[in-house]
């Protein structure tokens, strides 16, 4: 299974923008890289994902670089509901997710 | 927006008692899905079922484990003789293409005493 790497957490302000990175430089050609977000006390949350071109809805955006070996997550304006552990998962043709242990997100008022 | 509904929200079983979690996955979904994640632990694959038959399960869904599709709607898991080590948060999920997100229920907090 493909491996991600993310930093254990992060704080940023609120109202501020957010920038998450992922490392997966072991990425295949045809893993998709998916991003989740789990509140507490809650299931997981799908966020976004991409396969090679930069990604926007309305929840956030993502960047993924050129050799796919790393992609960013990106809150335009964070707030204190975006506190959460996040999570950097690429999926395979099995679609099945390998959870890692994500970056929590700290939001200070 | 469609939601994936699990019932109950917590249950407390005794050791070695049979339990079903039950699952409502959204309803022209065709994957499904079942993961827990232990207090404080990562989220982990337990299986994965599409067209009526399970399509991958992990080494944690062993013979103790089961799921059911049993009318179309409901999405089950049943433990035959719970452990205590099995008490965790029980997620279902389900999605209507395989390249697309999941929509992830709430989950089931099952507690064995």
């Amino acid at each position: 299974d493909a491996k991600t790497t993310q930093p254990n957490s992060m704080e940023s302000n609120e109202e501020e923008p957010v920038h998450l990175p992922c490392n997966h430089s072991t990425i295949s050609g045809t893993d998709y890289i998916h991003w989740y977000r789990q509140l507490p006390s809650q299931g997981p949350e799908y966020v976004i994902h991409g396969l090679t071109s930069n990604v926007n809805n309305r929840m956030a955006s993502l960047a993924i670089a050129e050799d796919r070996k790393s992609s960013t997550l990106i809150l335009h304006r964070a707030t204190l509901r975006d506190a959460a552990v996040y999570y950097c998962i690429l999926r395979d043709a099995t679609y099945k997710y390998i959870f890692g242990t994500g970056t929590r997100l700290k939001v200070l008022a | 927006e469609p939601e994936v509904t699990q019932t109950p929200s917590h249950q407390v079983t005794q050791m070695g008692q049979e339990v079903i979690l039950r699952c409502v996955p959204i309803s022209n979904h065709l994957y499904f899905y079942w993961y827990r994640q232990i207090l404080g632990q990562k989220v982990e694959f337990l299986v994965s079922f599409y067209n009526n038959e399970i399509s991958e399960k992990s080494e944690i869904f062993d013979d103790q484990f089961s799921v059911e599709r049993p009318d179309g709607s409901n999405f089950t898991l049943k433990i035959r003789s719970t452990k205590l080590e099995d008490s965790a948060m029980y997620f279902c999920a389900s999605t209507s293409t395989g390249s697309y997100g999941y929509t992830f229920g709430s989950g089931t907090r099952l507690t064995v005493v």
